[in-house]
């Protein structure tokens, strides 16, 4: 099956040390986003991918950095973890037109973060 | 400022019945409006949508039907299965933007 996975599933860091989440997908889709999840809270949208371009939006912290090397991968790096950034990070997909944005995203189960 | 809005917490039905999950937006430029289902550790699972052409959209048990001129739109479960328990959100988006606009979501609980 088509799908999007997230490895891994829980990450545990230290404070302050990079962690590096990745996302791939075999949905052949141009978009990726990378959410933020904390608790029951809706999604909050860090960055996204059409193809390679890069949407950073305007409220994701510095912190926060993404690489797509290719269209099947991308990777969430975060350079120096903080308690707050203690989440649920979501990887999202989709068929992306310029101009044409109504297509749904697919998620991948997430990876949990804790940082101690 | 919430442009989408799901003012039900939680929601209970008994397992048969209909549910009827609700939610309202501010934002007259959304033309594409989604709904999602969430269990616990999972990532968001798409469930329908519809677009702003559309007033009524249908997939098996799920309808999802958009009123225009008030800025609503709700999500009917038909019959209503315990498998249905989990967390559904309310999504938007418009003027070619890739940005989901999402609510705060809605636990549904079916009771036996």
């Amino acid at each position: 099956d088509a799908m999007v996975i997230q490895n891994p599933r829980y990450q545990v860091t230290q404070f302050g040390k990079p962690v590096t989440l990745s996302c791939s997908q075999t949905l052949n889709h141009n978009v990726m986003y990378w959410y933020q999840q904390k608790s029951s809270q809706a999604p909050k949208l860090l960055f996204h991918y059409y193809d390679k371009d890069f949407n950073n939006e305007a409220d994701t912290p510095d912190n926060f950095q993404s690489r797509r090397p290719n269209t099947s991968f991308c990777f969430l790096d975060i350079r120096s973890p903080g308690l707050g950034d203690a989440a649920m990070y979501l990887c999202a997909t989709s068929r992306g037109q310029m101009g044409f944005s109504n297509q749904p995203q697919h998620f991948g189960d997430g990876t949990r973060l804790s940082i101690l | 400022d919430q442009q989408v809005k799901q003012n039900s917490p939680s929601l209970s039905v008994q397992e048969g019945r209909i549910s009827i999950l609700n939610c309202d937006y501010t934002n007259s430029m959304f033309d594409y409006f989604l709904w999602y289902k969430k269990y616990p550790a999972e990532g968001p699972t798409f469930l329908i949508s519809i677009s702003s052409i559309k007033d009524k959209n249908e997939d098996g048990r799920f309808t999802v039907f958009l009123n225009k001129s008030a800025k609503h739109l709700s999500l009917h479960i038909v019959p209503s299965q315990p498998g249905d328990s989990a967390v559904y959100f309310c999504a938007a988006s418009g003027e070619s933007n890739y940005q989901l606009i999402w609510g705060a979501g809605t636990k549904l609980i079916i009771k036996p």
